[in-house]
C-alpha cells in the first residue's frame, strides 16, 4: 500500500538558516510527490510537486525539493528561512499513479522559526 | 478569482445529530474532494468527486457520504455524529480530474466541528 512518512513532527530553524524537512515515500512505481504548507487556522498550500523529469522541482516560496527513487525520498529544502516560513508542512503522493486527485498525506512536521 | 469557500467554518453539534458541510469550488473546477484532519490521525481522505459522479471514497463508515452537483459545489453530510467526528473537514477543488494537474489541489480553509 502506498504510504508517506515524515521522520521528523517538530523542528526548530533560526531565522536565516537552511531547512530540510524529510519525506520518505512508499510506491512501487513512478510516484507522483508533493509538498503542502498549512498555516495556522488555514487550508493547505501547494508548494511543489514533481511528477517526472528534472529530480529537482521549484516550488513557490523560495522552496525545492529533490526526488531521489534510490532513497524513496522528496526531501524539501530552502536556503534561508524566513519567520513567515512557520508553518506545518505534508508530504503526499498521489494514490493509483495519478489517475485521481486522491492524495495519501504523511503526518506533517511542525516548524518554528527562532529570531 | 474566488478561492474554494466552506460553510459553516464553525460548529456545534451533539452526539447523534447530522450535520451537512457545503463547498463551493473555484469556478471552472470539476473535481471536489473532502479531507477529514484530526490530532491524532491527521489528514485522511473521504472522497473525491468529479462531474457529479463520486470517483474514490476513503475508508469511513457509511455515516460519512456526499454528493457533487451540476455547478460542481459539493456537500457532505455525516448522521448519526460521534465524539470522535470532532475534526477539521477540509474541502479542496482541482481544475481536471487526470493528468498534469493531478494532485493541484487548492483548500478551502475548513468547517471545524466540534461533537459533544
Amino acid at each position: 500500500a502506498q504510504s508517506v512518512t515524515q521522520p521528523d513532527i517538530h523542528i526548530t530553524v533560526s531565522e536565516g538558516a537552511s531547512l530540510e524537512l524529510r519525506c520518505n515515500y512508499s510506491y512501487g512505481a513512478t510516484p507522483y510527490l508533493f509538498w503542502y504548507v498549512q498555516s495556522p487556522g488555514q487550508g493547505l498550500q501547494l508548494l511543489l510537486k514533481y511528477f517526472s523529469g528534472d529530480t529537482l522541482v521549484q516550488g513557490i516560496k523560495g522552496f525545492e525539493a529533490e526526488f531521489k527513487r534510490s532513497q524513496s525520498s522528496f526531501n524539501l529544502r530552502k536556503p534561508s528561512v524566513h519567520w513567515s516560513d512557520a508553518a506545518e508542512y505534508f508530504c503526499a503522493v498521489a494514490a493509483y499513479g495519478g489517475a485521481t486527485n486522491k492524495l495519501i498525506f504523511g503526518t506533517g512536521t511542525l516548524l518554528a522559526v527562532q529570531p | 478569482k474566488a478561492g474554494v469557500t466552506q460553510t459553516p467554518r464553525y460548529l456545534i453539534k451533539t452526539r447523534g445529530q447530522q450535520v451537512t458541510l457545503s463547498c463551493s469550488p473555484i469556478s471552472g473546477h470539476r473535481s471536489v474532494s473532502w479531507y477529514q484532519q484530526t490530532p491524532g490521525q491527521g489528514l485522511q481522505f473521504l472522497f473525491e468527486y468529479f462531474s457529479e459522479t463520486q470517483r474514490n471514497k476513503g475508508n469511513f463508515p457509511g455515516r460519512f457520504s456526499g454528493r457533487q452537483f451540476s455547478n460542481s459545489r459539493s456537500e457532505m453530510n455525516v448522521s448519526t455524529l460521534e465524539l470522535g467526528d470532532s475534526a477539521l473537514y477540509l474541502c479542496a477543488s482541482s481544475p481536471a480530474g487526470t493528468g498534469a494537474n493531478t494532485g493541484e489541489l487548492f483548500f478551502g480553509e475548513g468547517s471545524r466541528l466540534t461533537v459533544l
